[in-house]
């Protein structure tokens, strides 16, 4: 069982609608991640906290909006979205050392995301 | 030229025999490299990580770096069905500070 825990598993979603991702870890990890994979292809990151301070954001549109409460919670809420946003979304955490987050990824089992 | 290029495969091989898989990577500053198996409709799940040049073995698993000749390998020994996954590389560069995944190959492992 992963260490790292996502919910929902599936998400069914209008364009209209709003609607959050969860991510929880308990590793005492203070960098996480999301991803989004879609079929056939390596992840894609999205964003990345480090010491619940966002550092990284890639060029992602608005209609996703990250958030990161705590050490060990992070979330993705959604709004707005579009057919091609179906993917998978993975969340991961690892630890943070020194300048480089050299500590390998570990990944949550993932949202499947369905935008109708 | 791709940051890190994998053979997409499918790579076959029959029960018990071993698997090579092999990742080269573009920055000569690249620091940690990993490798992941994902099955189908699964996320990504750690096998190995190697930071320095030479080989690391654990169990199965080897992973081989050669940092001059800018690869990293894996190689699956006594392969199972249950190997049968895409395997992902995944290369934290010398300047980005997050991980450049490959495109991943799918390995089939024939019983």
């Amino acid at each position: 069982d992963t260490e790292v825990t996502q919910t929902p598993k599936h998400l069914v979603m209008g364009m209209t609608n709003k609607k959050s991702l969860k991510c929880e870890q308990h590793m005492g990890h203070r960098a996480m991640y999301w991803y989004k994979q879609k079929a056939k292809k390596p992840p894609e990151l999205m964003f990345v906290y480090s010491y619940e301070k966002l550092s990284i954001n890639e060029s992602v549109p608005s209609r996703f909006s990250p958030e990161c409460p705590n050490s060990s919670l992070l979330n993705l809420h959604l709004h707005a979205l579009q057919p091609e946003d179906s993917a998978l979304y993975l969340c991961a955490s690892s630890q943070v050392t020194g300048r480089s987050y050299n500590s390998p990824l570990h990944f949550g089992n993932g949202t499947r995301l369905t935008v109708t | 030229q791709k940051e890190v290029e994998q053979n997409s495969g499918p790579l076959s091989v029959p029960e018990g025999a071993i698997a090579s898989l092999n990742c080269t990577y573009s920055d000569r500053g690249s620091q940690s490299f990993f490798w992941y198996r994902q099955y189908s409709g699964k996320s990504p799940e750690l096998i190995m990580f190697i930071y320095s040049n030479g080989d690391k073995e654990d169990g199965r698993f080897t992973a081989q770096l050669n940092k001059a000749s800018q690869y990293v390998s894996l190689l699956i020994r006594d392969s199972q069905p249950s190997d049968s996954a895409t395997y992902l590389c995944a290369v934290l560069s010398g300047s980005a500070r997050q991980l450049t995944f490959g495109s991943g190959t799918q390995l089939t492992v024939l019983p």
